[in-house]
């Protein structure tokens, strides 16, 4: 069966600090994946999205990243981190059909204060 | 972009009470998924449903996608069934999860 990692679940940084959450999915692959971020009490909202190896398409211009170095590992970073990158860092994985994707799953989700 | 609203933004119940939220969206869409977000903020998969009616236990789904909308259907709920509740969309031809407003449910002891 498929399941989905992502850590680490909690992270305080200091501003003008580095970031780096990675995600990784077992059980599948050449899966669609992708980074929401979910504000306090707000609804999320999707960062990125990657099709496959290398290619990532930012949804939000903003001080974040994304990277897909290899099929089922997809990293979320930041040089240097703002108060405003606070937040509920969520990954998830569908796979790809004709005409689309399936189901998507989540991870556990990353709650990352910057302070 | 598609545009996904979701109704009501809040709700308290008492227990054993039935609801129903509703999720309305903007253009047409390939696939939609109802999800429970429990207090600790994890995502549950309740229901994949692009069209047709579907039954778990206590909750049912129905999306009319011609109509451009899903309704989620919770029966004698229960405190566990506490928590906010997102409809996510596809719109036809993108891979993109949109996700609605949120309805976030308390249900009273």
């Amino acid at each position: 069966s498929q399941t989905i990692h992502q850590w680490p679940a909690t992270l305080v940084q200091p501003v003008g600090s580095p970031l780096s959450l990675e995600c990784t999915v077992e059980g599948t692959s050449n899966p669609n994946l992708y980074w929401y971020r979910q504000a306090a009490g707000r609804g999320l909202q999707l960062l990125f999205y990657s099709v496959g190896i290398g290619q990532i398409s930012s949804e939000v211009p903003q001080n974040l990243s994304a990277s897909r170095p290899q099929d089922r590992q997809f990293i979320l970073s930041s040089k240097k981190l703002l108060l405003s990158d606070s937040g509920f860092y969520l990954c998830a994985w569908s796979s790809p059909i004709v005409g689309g994707v399936t189901e998507a799953f989540f991870g556990q989700g990353t709650r990352l204060t910057v302070v | 972009g598609i545009q996904v609203e979701q109704s009501p933004p809040d709700l308290i119940l008492q227990e054993g009470a039935n609801s129903t939220l509703r999720c309305n969206f903007s253009d047409s869409v390939n696939n939609l998924q109802w999800f429970h977000q429990n207090p600790w903020g994890q995502l549950i998969n309740l229901f994949y449903i692009p069209s047709g009616t579907k039954q778990n236990g206590r909750l049912s789904a129905t999306t009319v996608a011609t109509e451009r909308y899903s309704l989620l259907y919770i029966s004698s709920s229960q405190t566990t069934d506490s928590g906010v509740y997102f409809c996510a969309v596809i719109n036809s031809g993108t891979y993109k999860y949109i996700f609605g407003t949120g309805t976030r449910l308390k249900v009273l002891a």
